[in-house]
Order: structure tokens, then C-alpha cells, then sequence
């Protein structure tokens, strides 16, 4: 079945750090790819996604790119804020002709980002 | 509504009573998702719904867990005979159809946190 491995928190940086979260996945077919984090007291939220290999999600700030040779997809950011600090899960869909729409999730990256 | 919205927000119940969490998903959406979160854990897949119809329940943990969607948008999960281990943070998404998933993913609720004492 679908798994989703992702590398083991907490992380803490400092302000400004670079941040790398890996996630590695185990799919039938071709999935798509997402990031969601969740910012303490808030639900889950849509970070960016890639929906083929080699196509790369971006948005404030973070980045991942579809690696299917590797069957990753990292998440990255240049430089962290404090406004960062949050949980980051990565997913993956296969669609719903595979496996009926679902999301699978990996256990989710505590980070922590200090002034 | 403007977004997916949960009830009640957090839930204290005793070992052994029945709770009913409720989900009311963005309006227009055809499907409903019900997730379980564990405390450190990722969401956990239980049920999903296209309009009214269950298309899969293979994630509810066993009988005592069950949801319906009777008219295609609102959802209830029941749990009955509540168990400890039943304690997490209950998530409920939509999406606009089945196929827009794989590009667009979920729009999930604040979730219900259930604690059984």
C-alpha cells in the first residue's frame, strides 16, 4: 500500500537558517505529491503540491520538486522566520481510480524556529 | 459555508457513552473525508463519501465507529461505547469532486478534539 516517510522532529533552527524536511514515499502508481502544515492551534493546511515528476510546488517562501528516480519530494525554504514554526506533513493521492481519493500522510516534522 | 466547519470544537465524554462529531463541508462539495489524528501522529484515513454514498469505510477501526451523509452534505461520525484509545483530534476535509484531489488536495476543518475519561 501507500506509505509516506518523513524525516523524524522535532528541528529547531535559528532565524534565517535553511531548512530542508525530507519525505520519501512508496506508491502503486503516479501519486501527487503535497505539503501541508499546521501552525499551532490551526487545522491542516495546503502548502503546495506537484501533481508529475519533476514539477516543483512553491509557495511562501518553501519549495519541493517531484524527484520520481528517488521517489522524494523535500521540502525546502532559503532563509526560516519564527512565523514558520509549525508542523509539516507531507501526502500523497493516487487518484481516484486507485485508491478513491484519500490522502495518505507521513507523521509530520515539528519545527521550531528561534529569533 | 466559506469553509469546512466541525462541532463541537473540543469533547469530554465519559468511557462508554456515544458521541456524534459533525462535519459541515464547504457548500457545493461532492466529497467528504473523516480523518483520526493521533497526538504526534499524521491524519489517519476512516471514511469518504461522494454526495450521500459511503465509498469506503475500510479505515474505521471497527463497528463502533460508523458515519452517514443522508443528504449529500453534512456528515456525522458516531462513535459508540467510547474507549479510551479512542481519545485524538478528530479531522473532517472536502473536496470539490473525487478527481480534484489529486490536484488540489483537501480543504480540511479546525477538527474536534475528543477526549474519553
Amino acid at each position: 500500500g501507500d506509505s509516506v516517510t518523513q524525516m523524524e522532529g522535532p528541528v529547531t533552527l535559528s532565524e534565517e537558517a535553511f531548512l530542508t524536511i525530507n519525505c520519501t514515499y512508496t506508491a502503486t502508481g503516479y501519486p501527487s505529491l503535497f505539503w501541508y502544515v499546521q501552525y499551532p492551534g490551526e487545522g491542516l493546511q495546503l502548502l503546495l503540491k506537484a501533481t508529475k515528476a519533476d514539477d516543483k510546488g512553491s509557495n511562501k517562501g518553501f519549495e519541493a520538486t517531484y524527484r520520481k528516480e528517488t521517489t522524494s519530494f523535500h521540502l525546502e525554504k532559503g532563509s526560516v522566520q519564527v512565523s514558520d514554526s509549525a508542523v509539516y506533513f507531507c501526502a500523497l493521492s493516487e487518484g481516484e481510480e486507485t485508491s478513491g481519493s484519500r490522502l495518505t500522510f507521513g507523521e509530520g516534522t515539528q519545527l521550531t524556529v528561534n529569533p | 459555508g466559506a469553509g469546512v466547519s466541525q462541532s463541537p470544537r473540543y469533547k469530554v465524554t465519559k468511557r462508554g457513552q456515544d458521541v456524534a462529531l459533525r462535519c459541515d463541508p464547504i457548500s457545493g462539495h461532492v466529497s467528504l473525508y473523516w480523518y483520526r489524528q493521533a497526538l504526534g501522529q499524521g491524519p489517519e484515513f476512516l471514511t469518504y463519501f461522494n454526495y450521500e454514498a459511503q465509498q469506503d469505510k475500510s479505515g474505521l477501526p471497527n463497528d463502533r465507529f460508523s458515519a452517514e451523509r443522508p443528504e449529500g452534505s453534512i456528515s456525522t461520525l458516531t462513535i459508540q461505547r467510547t474507549e479510551q484509545r479512542d481519545s485524538a483530534m478528530y479531522r473532517c476535509a472536502s473536496s470539490a469532486n473525487p478527481v480534484a484531489v489529486r490536484f488540489r488536495g483537501y480543504t480540511f476543518g479546525s477538527g474536534t478534539r475528543l477526549t474519553v475519561v
